[in-house]
């Protein structure tokens, strides 16, 4: 049981590439987020999904794009890539709450992108 | 409109003392409230929660306590052990599926 897993776990871009960050979870949860973590900015919500085939958008979805075609799977894309998006990302699930708000969120490891 | 708040960027505290983080917010639509620990070069765990129907939550040596005339509550450690030195985020949830809001963080640092 491997819980939330991200990849890469590091990478460094070139202002104007894409990339993909995948995320899988093992625990058949309903939900996933993807989350970006700056420097004396706590984390934000990019995007989430509450099933599979479903996705919205967070505090901070510009610049990105996700999509969840399989339920264990999440993947976040950045189609051109720029410096404001250097920051360490984190992927989260959770069950399917019996009471809304009661679910607690297992976060991946983390990737860390640079994009110079 | 930052909604969750974490005034103190950094707390030391000796070992076996009692450590205290404080988070304020402004959402009254908030729920629930979780409190998450993070070591470096990890992701967050899960700590403990607590829900606005509740004023005091405990585990072990982890107690929440929330003021919701204040709507603030804070993350009571006894006793500090070095293992907790970590940053600890606090987060509200409001009840949909939207994820959660996090305040910045607090770094606590457990002196030997």
């Amino acid at each position: 049981n491997a819980g939330v897993t991200q990849t890469p776990k590091f990478r460094v871009l070139k202002t104007g590439q894409s990339m993909t960050l995948l995320c899988a979870q093992d625990m058949n949860h309903e939900y996933m987020y993807w989350y970006r973590q700056d420097p004396g900015m706590g984390l934000r919500l990019i995007h989430y999904s509450v099933g599979e085939g479903t996705t919205a958008k967070g505090e901070v979805p510009d610049g990105y794009n996700v999509s969840r075609l399989k339920k264990q799977n999440f993947l976040l894309g950045l189609e051109s890539a720029a410096p404001s998006q250097t920051s360490v990302y984190f992927c989260a699930s959770s069950y399917f709450p019996a009471v809304p708000g009661t679910d607690t969120q297992y976060f991946g490891p983390g990737t860390r992108l640079t994009v110079l | 409109d930052q909604q969750v708040k974490q005034n103190s960027p950094s707390l030391s505290v000796q070992e076996g003392r009692i450590s205290i983080l404080n988070c304020d917010y402004t959402n009254s639509m908030f729920d629930y409230f979780l409190w998450y620990k993070k070591y470096p070069a990890e992701g967050p765990t899960f700590l403990i929660s607590i829900s606005s129907i509740k004023d005091k939550n405990e585990d072990g040596r982890f107690t929440v306590f929330l003021n919701k005339s204040a709507k603030h509550l804070s993350l009571h450690i006894v006793p500090s052990q070095p293992g907790d030195s970590a940053v600890y985020f606090c987060a509200g949830s409001g009840g949909g599926a939207d994820g959660l809001t996090f305040g910045k963080g607090t770094h606590l640092i457990i002196q030997p």
